[in-house]
């Protein structure tokens, strides 16, 4: 089955920074990365994703790249602020798997320093 | 707006006793939703995939007679955990997946602890 590391387990950063997390993946048919944040208490909400025929995807000061022969992925936040802090999951999934079954990364947590 | 909704958000319960959990898709119908288990710092663990109208699919590992799962309409799924112990104590996540995007929507959780 897919397996998913995600790196580093913690992660601190000033605000203002830029703050890396990186995913590798052992599926090679796996297309489909999503990026979660999790806030203390709550539930998961995607805030972005990425699939096999794209290589970088933006969305304001977050992006995500994708590099298949390498199987690896990551998430780029730029700017950091403090709202940012939280646990970020990466996940990757199958096209013939629900993104429900999507094996998860054991997360990063973030913590943005005013 | 919150596209699932689940219920209730905190619960402490004593051994022995059942607990039900209600997760709602509020902006589209879902045939399959998805309970999780999460342990302090941990990431998600899928316990079953609800079917509506059929039988829930575990995963390995996870019983069936313990967590029982039943999706009776195209909006709502509710796990049950029955006989509930101290070590059932954790944080339960349900998801929705929408079918046009493959867009996973999560629960806002619910915290479960057993006395």
């Amino acid at each position: 089955g897919e397996n998913v590391e995600q790196h580093p387990s913690t992660l601190s950063v000033q605000e203002g920074d830029s703050a890396v997390i990186k995913c590798t993946y052992s599926d090679s048919a796996s297309n489909y990365f999503p990026w979660y944040k999790q806030e203390l208490g709550k539930g998961p909400q995607l805030i972005i994703d990425i699939r096999s025929n794209v290589g970088e995807k933006k969305d304001q000061r977050i992006a995500v790249t994708l590099n298949k022969t390498a199987k690896h992925f990551s998430l780029h936040i730029t700017e950091t602020q403090p709202e940012d802090s939280a646990v970020y999951f990466c996940a990757a999934s199958r096209g013939d798997t629900n993104a429900g079954k999507s094996t998860f990364g054991d997360g990063t947590t973030l913590t943005v320093k005013p | 707006g919150a596209v699932v909704s689940q219920h209730p958000s905190r619960v402490i319960c004593k051994s022995g006793t059942s607990v039900k959990i209600e997760c709602r898709s509020l902006d589209f119908q879902a045939t399959t939703m998805f309970w999780y288990r999460q342990f302090p710092k941990q990431s998600l663990m899928l316990m079953a995939t609800s079917n509506e109208g059929s039988k829930a699919t575990y995963e390995q590992g996870v019983e069936k007679d313990k967590f029982l799962i039943n999706h009776a309409s195209l909006t709502l799924s509710t796990l049950t955990v029955t006989s509930a112990h101290p070590e059932d104590s954790s944080f339960y996540i349900c998801s929705v997946e929408q079918q046009n995007t493959g867009e996973l929507f999560f629960g806002e959780g619910s915290r479960l602890t057993v006395l």
